[in-house]
């Protein structure tokens, strides 16, 4: 079956890079995605990245995808304190239902 | 341009009541979800509909009904609400390119 996975905690200090990494097991896996949520507020859409491509870079986000691996990680330059949050990977597997899968969810602690 | 709205915000129920959350979206998608988020289980998917009126279930649509008579609303209904039922309630909708999904605000909902 599908599943997602990611570390649960990670602490940087501000103006560091962040990686935040994430695994799936789902081969056909046509899209992947990173979500964040910030304190009592809904998921937000950061990035996605189509499976047939390995890196995809947006401002200070860089999403590498290794599909043999089955690994996907999301680089965050320059880290702001913004930036604290939880991060949530997720694919879209190619089925006709077209509902994603969710990790449950990176938190990430900026210091200053 | 509103995107997605959810209501209530939050609510405290009574076990065993009737309860409806309210999903409307103005991007004219035709696929919509719900999902549940609890501590630590990140999202899971409960009812979706790819287009109006049809409906499927997902992971976890025990206790939940869903009706999608038109494109814009998507309610979700609990027929006779128990304390497991206490979690956040995001409502989705998705476009067809790339399957990207936008999320409402959520509904906070305490079942006593």
């Amino acid at each position: 079956g599908e599943d997602v996975e990611q570390s649960l905690f990670l602490s940087v200090r501000e103006g560091d890079s962040s990686v935040i990494n994430c695994t799936y097991t789902d081969s056909s896996s046509t899209y992947l995605y990173w979500y964040k949520q910030e304190p009592g507020a809904g998921l937000q859409l950061l990035t996605y990245i189509f499976s047939n491509m390995d890196m995809k870079q947006d401002q200070r986000l860089t999403v590498l995808l290794n599909k043999k691996d089955k690994h996907l990680s999301l680089r965050i330059a320059d880290t702001q304190t913004g930036d604290s949050a939880i991060y949530f990977c997720a694919e879209s597997p190619d089925t006709g239902r077209r509902a994603l899968t969710f990790g449950s969810g990176t938190r990430l602690q900026v210091q200053p | 341009i509103a995107g997605i709205t959810q209501a209530p915000t939050s609510q405290i129920l009574a076990a065993g009541r009737r309860m409806t959350l309210r999903c409307t979206q103005d991007m004219r998608h035709n696929a919509m979800y719900w999902y549940r988020q609890d501590l630590g289980l990140g999202l899971r998917l409960i009812h979706y509909s790819n287009t109006a009126g049809t409906t499927g279930k997902g992971e976890v649509p025990d206790g939940y009904s869903v009706s999608r008579a038109n494109t814009d609303d998507f309610p979700l209904t609990l027929a006779s609400a128990v304390p497991s039922q206490t979690s956040v309630y995001f409502c989705a909708s998705s476009d067809s390119e790339a399957n990207t999904q936008y999320f409402g605000p959520g509904t906070r909902l305490t079942v006593l």
